[in-house]
């Protein structure tokens, strides 16, 4: 079974903080992804990564970064948390699309920002 | 311009009859189409995929029907159960990039 852990559930933090979000996958898998999930808007993707220190901007890359050090480890960072980053923060992970097109989720990140 | 499209936000259905979900794309680039479950504070969970070389796709109470030429897939449920009850997300993509594109989802809610 594909497992992608997301190291934090729940997280409140206070506009301005710099926000670390880690997601760790164990199915050797090239792809990684960042979306956010909010109501209304489906899933929206932030950054995806296709290898170790590469990284392409998705359609709402404003006010994040990432991090791809090691193949099965990518991190999505805010730089200064605002109130309009209050979200549900979704990593996934896939193999190159030549080797099929199924992507798998993480279980979430819920991060308020106050 | 959202390519993925979900028209139904919420759907809800008896227990035992089915469930039909609905998504249409305009993207004609798409081929590959994948259909997620997703309860509260939880991530979306694999169901059900088709290629656009097919135009049915089954695995056990899940059925996806592609129509490429009206650009338009649904899921069918059946029998619908309660724990079936979530949100369901149809998505796309053309194959050999990393591009998918999610519909706003549909929120099923199976009756007792």
């Amino acid at each position: 079974d594909v497992k992608v852990t997301q190291s934090s559930r729940y997280l409140v933090k206070r506009t301005g903080e710099k926000v670390f979000l880690e997601c760790v996958q164990d199915m050797d898998h090239e792809n990684m992804f960042w979306y956010r999930q909010d109501p209304g808007l489906g899933l929206r993707l932030i950054y995806f990564s296709y290898d170790v220190k590469m990284k392409e901007k998705g359609d709402i890359p404003e006010g994040y970064s990432v991090s791809r050090e090691k193949k099965e480890r990518f991190s999505l960072i805010l730089e200064s948390a605002s109130t309009n980053q209050t979200s549900m923060y979704l990593c996934a992970s896939s193999f190159p699309p030549d080797s099929g097109n199924t992507i798998y989720f993480g279980e979430g990140s819920w991060l308020t920002v106050v | 311009d959202q390519q993925v499209k979900q028209n139904s936000p919420s759907l809800s259905v008896q227990e035992g009859r089915i469930s039909i979900l609905n998504c249409d794309y305009t993207n004609s680039m798409f081929d590959y189409f994948l259909w997620y479950k997703k309860y509260p504070a939880e991530g979306p969970t694999f169901l059900i995929s088709i290629s656009s070389i097919k135009d049915k796709n089954e695995d056990g109470r899940f059925t996806v029907f592609l129509n490429k030429s009206a650009k338009h897939l649904s899921l069918h449920i059946v029998p619908s159960q309660p724990g079936d009850s979530a949100v369901y997300f149809c998505a796309a993509t053309p194959s050999g990039t990393y591009k998918y594109i999610f519909g706003t989802g549909t929120r099923l809610k199976v009756l007792a």
